[in-house]
């Protein structure tokens, strides 16, 4: 199972705030996602990376953007956060070959007021 | 338009009984499919999945069945437990597709 972690896992901030959420892994997996996730709603992709370098935006749209410098780490930043970006932020990642499985870290619990 | 159908929003089974969850899916292409279990507060854990070559996967007290002329999918937990209380998400993909196509959750609620 993958080791993958995000910070802050619990985060209350003003409207128009700036905004990182990390996510880092220690398997040397390639693909690296974000999916955002209300209460008894499905998951939804807002973004995904196949590697360094590749960014892509998932089927939900969303006002934040990602970066994948390095390999372990795919942060998710919302440049100006509003009370409707409130939700729960999950991470996730998967090898790129051999496996269809991906392993999420705990969630980042966002709450703008 | 939900190409992956989790139509029970929660499920109350008692204790030792067996657990059913279903999953129905309208996309015939999807090819792999998932179950993950989520406590409140907590990232998804992979549970158990099944390749649609086959109609029967068993993973200690977790089976899931695929009907793929049903479109169709379950998850049976036996014996349920109090530690299965959490939601099930089934989710699906189509070949070396990336993304998975996830469906909207189902509260397991196990009575002691």
């Amino acid at each position: 199972e993958a080791d993958i972690y995000q910070t802050p896992r619990y985060l209350v901030i003003g409207t128009g705030k700036k905004i990182t959420l990390e996510c880092s892994q220690t398997m040397g997996h390639d693909k690296m996602y974000w999916y955002q996730q209300d209460p008894g709603m499905e998951l939804h992709l807002i973004h995904y990376s196949y590697g360094v370098n590749s960014t892509e935006k998932g089927d939900l749209s969303s006002e934040s953007t990602v970066s994948r410098i390095r390999t372990e780490h795919f942060p998710l930043t919302l440049e100006s956060a509003r009370p409707s970006h409130t939700s729960q932020y999950l991470c996730a990642s998967g090898p790129l070959a051999g496996g269809n499985t991906i392993y999420f870290g705990e969630g980042s619990w966002l709450t703008v007021v | 338009d939900q190409q992956v159908k989790q139509n029970s929003p929660s499920l109350s089974v008692q204790e030792g009984r067996i657990s059913i969850l279903n999953c129905d899916y309208t996309n015939s292409m999807f090819d792999y499919f998932l179950w993950y279990k989520k406590y409140p507060a907590e990232g998804p854990t992979f549970l158990i999945s099944i390749s649609s070559i086959k109609d029967k996967n068993e993973d200690g007290r977790f089976t899931v069945f695929l009907n793929k002329s049903a479109k169709h999918l379950s998850l049976h937990i036996v014996p349920s437990q109090p530690g299965d209380s959490a939601v099930y998400f089934c989710a699906a993909k189509i070949g070396s597709n990336y993304q998975l196509i996830w469906g909207a959750g189902t509260k397991l609620i196990i009575k002691p």
